[in-house]
């Protein structure tokens, strides 16, 4: 199975940082990487497929990139409403696994 | 707009079995994969099983392998898991999900509410 290796586990930022968050998979995966942003007792929403296409809907100041096994994802700019865990994750027709997540909090 | 709506979750003993449905609307169900996916307290995600949009191809996480089925009815717009010999391990919210496409190289583009497994001892 992939495994998929997220960093930092939790980070502490200010309204306004920009903030980066790394996956790493145990093997190439091409493109084949989501980003979804989860608060407290709700669904995870979809940020980014394909390891950088933006989700329709969703506001620019997120981006993801990278492609093989090393992506980042950043947010630009921090807001108040960005205060969440984010999830990696790979996905293809025979296998799919999600990071372990980062929670990102206020300083 | 898209709706997918969990229903089954109940609090049931180790060995026990459940089945989970999901009621989807405002999309066309049968265009689309859709899967299961698990968050146990305070823990991550994990993604338990999935379906294509014809049903002929499925997918399980090792942990369920043997013990969870998938199946989906397309005229009625739903998908189920059924789940058997449950494990205390088992106990989490379960979400739907719907795929971003008709087959397995896509990501879940929208999620249901959840709803709660508990296993007990």
């Amino acid at each position: 199975d992939i495994q998929m290796t997220q960093s930092p586990s939790t980070l502490s930022a200010s309204v306004g940082d920009r903030v980066t968050i790394t996956c790493r998979a145990s093997e190439n995966i091409n493109v084949l990487l989501a980003w979804y942003q989860q608060k407290p007792g709700k669904a995870p929403k979809l940020l980014i497929y394909r390891a950088s296409n933006l989700e329709t809907g969703v506001p620019s100041r997120f981006s993801g990139s990278g492609s093989g096994t090393e992506f980042n994802f950043t947010i630009n700019s921090l807001q108040p409403d960005d205060f969440a865990t984010y999830y990696c994750q790979h996905y293809n027709r025979y296998s799919r696994t999600f990071g372990q997540g980062t929670k990102v909090d206020i300083k | 707009q898209v709706q997918l709506v969990e229903s089954g979750g109940a609090l049931v003993k180790v060995g026990g079995s459940l089945r989970l449905s999901c009621a989807a609307s405002g999309f066309r169900f049968s265009d689309y994969y859709m899967s299961w996916i698990r968050q146990a307290p305070g823990k991550g995600l994990e993604s338990v099983s999935y379906m294509t949009s014809s049903g002929r191809d499925t997918f399980y996480a090792e942990s369920v392998k043997g013990r969870f089925t998938i199946s989906r009815d397309n005229a009625k717009n739903s998908l189920y898991l059924d789940m058997s010999n449950l494990t205390t391990e088992d106990t989490a919210v379960y979400f739907c999900g719907r795929g971003k496409g008709s087959y397995g190289s896509v990501p879940v583009d929208y999620w249901g509410q959840g709803t709660l497994v508990s296993v007990s001892s």
